[in-house]
């Protein structure tokens, strides 16, 4: 149990476009989802955490119109990058825990790797 | 500030033993997480310490001092699959994960 998963794996884009990457938790509600971004020998840091109904909260230094995150139901959150640049390839995680502000498991997706050419 | 800290890399030969330490200054604390990740790939779950002392599980096993803000992760009788980054996490307020930079772990023959 406690499946999450991502699409795509990987994305080419050119620079300017908008990437959505959608994380699901296929046999269990996430109450809470969070985003991470690992950029190449460094660790995960996390973007932001979103509840299932209600606005996303943005870690410091993190643009929220620029990495716009949905978390329409128990189930699936998307993030979507916009107007990406090069600087903004990077490997995204997203995971999914089922509480809400008390500690649990995540559970992690595969990961999407993200290329602006 | 917040600052979770373990070594960078460390190298031992096949069937050896490994000790990653981490130590950790976060603002809230409600338990660390070990996890591993190969390259390129999302991290899997190792371990979970919230009380004092030693977790084992199989060739893993975790320890946490939260009085002293420490854990180590020790590795036994390691394998070639075992080389990866190793990731101390420790979950803060409201549920949130503070990764570490990572340990990678290199076992050679």
């Amino acid at each position: 149990g406690a499946v999450v998963s991502q699409h795509p794996s990987w994305v080419i884009c050119k620079s300017g476009t908008s990437v959505k990457i959608e994380c699901r938790s296929l046999d269990f509600q996430a109450t809470t989802m969070f985003w991470y971004r690992q950029f190449p020998k460094q660790s995960l840091m996390l973007m932001a955490t979103s509840n299932e109904g209600s606005k996303a909260t943005y870690e410091q230094g993190v643009e929220k119109d620029k990495f716009l995150i949905n978390h329409a139901s128990l189930t699936l959150s998307t993030l979507t990058v916009t107007s990406a640049h090069p600087e903004d390839s990077s490997f995204y995680i997203c995971s999914a825990s089922t509480t809400s502000g008390a500690p649990s498991e995540q559970f992690f997706g595969p990961g999407t790797r993200l290329t602006v050419l | 500030g917040q600052n979770i800290d373990q070594p960078t890399e460390m190298t031992a030969t096949e069937g050896a033993i490994v000790q990653i330490n981490c130590t950790y200054q976060t603002s809230g604390f409600n338990g660390l997480f070990w996890y591993q990740q190969h390259a390129g790939e999302a991290p899997t779950f190792l371990s979970y310490n919230v009380l004092d002392g030693l977790e084992e599980k199989g060739r893993f096993s975790s320890f946490l001092s939260r009085s002293k803000g420490y854990s180590y992760l020790l590795l036994k009788e390691l394998q070639m699959k075992d080389s990866a980054s190793y990731l101390c996490a420790v979950i803060g307020s409201w549920g949130k994960l503070q990764f570490g930079a990572g340990t990678q772990v290199v076992v050679t023959p």
